[in-house]
């Protein structure tokens, strides 16, 4: 079983759908994250939890409505997205918020906005 | 403004030769650094790190080498094999000023060539 695992693996959605990422690992974490990997820009941090309570949020936008129900589980619900919004979501998790805690991330949601 | 810059988005390198990743970093708070590695289709993974203490680094074929007064740090691959080709991600975070998140480069796709 690998340890941080993503579905779906790709989605396409309208501007107006509704639609949820989710996130599951498998390694005892403690801290979960979803970062967004836009073509050509590094890897920039969304969200941070820690023991299911959010302690970072990088200024996203609130179509961005992340949710944390345990440790092991992680969704970031999408709705009324912009094209520009399409790329990459990565979730990763570790096991506490520092940056020695190495993070192992999950394959990543490939998300196009039409 | 990016604090962590990876200048070069590819190198080619040939088999054998040693493969050499560079990143430069802005905020002289930093000083914790990593390097993670993507194949497509996957998640990055933890390849190596390295603490300001520290200005060398070795694991394997792998070394990471620290300039603090240059704000620089490299990656050596010796030698280099096909299957190092992938994006590899230099990242850096201030973790004495308190397990700040870290801050991710663009990327750089290495191609070693058989």
């Amino acid at each position: 079983e690998t340890g941080v695992t993503q579905t779906p693996r790709h989605l396409v959605m309208g501007m107006t759908n509704k639609k949820s990422l989710k996130c599951e690992q498998h390694l005892g974490h403690n801290a979960m994250y979803w970062y967004k990997q836009s073509a050509k820009k590094p890897l920039e941090l969304m969200f941070v939890y820690s023991l299911e309570e959010r302690v970072e949020n990088n200024s996203v936008p609130s179509r961005f409505s992340p949710e944390c129900p345990n440790s092991s589980h992680l969704f970031l619900h999408l709705h009324t997205l912009q094209p520009e919004d399409s790329a990459l979501y990565l979730c990763a998790s570790s096991q506490g918020t520092g940056s020695v805690d190495t993070q192992y991330f999950g394959p990543g949601t490939r998300l196009t906005v039409l | 403004d990016q604090q962590v810059k990876q200048n070069s988005p590819s190198l080619s390198v040939q088999e054998g030769r040693i493969s050499i990743l560079n990143c430069d970093y802005t905020n002289s708070m930093f000083d914790y650094f990593l390097w993670y590695k993507k194949y497509p289709a996957e998640g990055p993974t933890f390849l190596i790190s390295i603490s300001s203490i520290k200005d060398k680094n070795e694991d394997g074929r792998f070394t990471v080498f620290l300039n603090k007064s240059a704000k620089h740090l490299s990656l050596h691959i010796v030698p280099s094999q096909p299957g190092d080709s992938a994006v590899y991600f230099c990242a850096a975070s201030a973790w004495n000023s308190g397990n700040t998140p870290l801050v991710f480069g663009k990327g750089t796709r290495l191609s070693v060539i058989a």
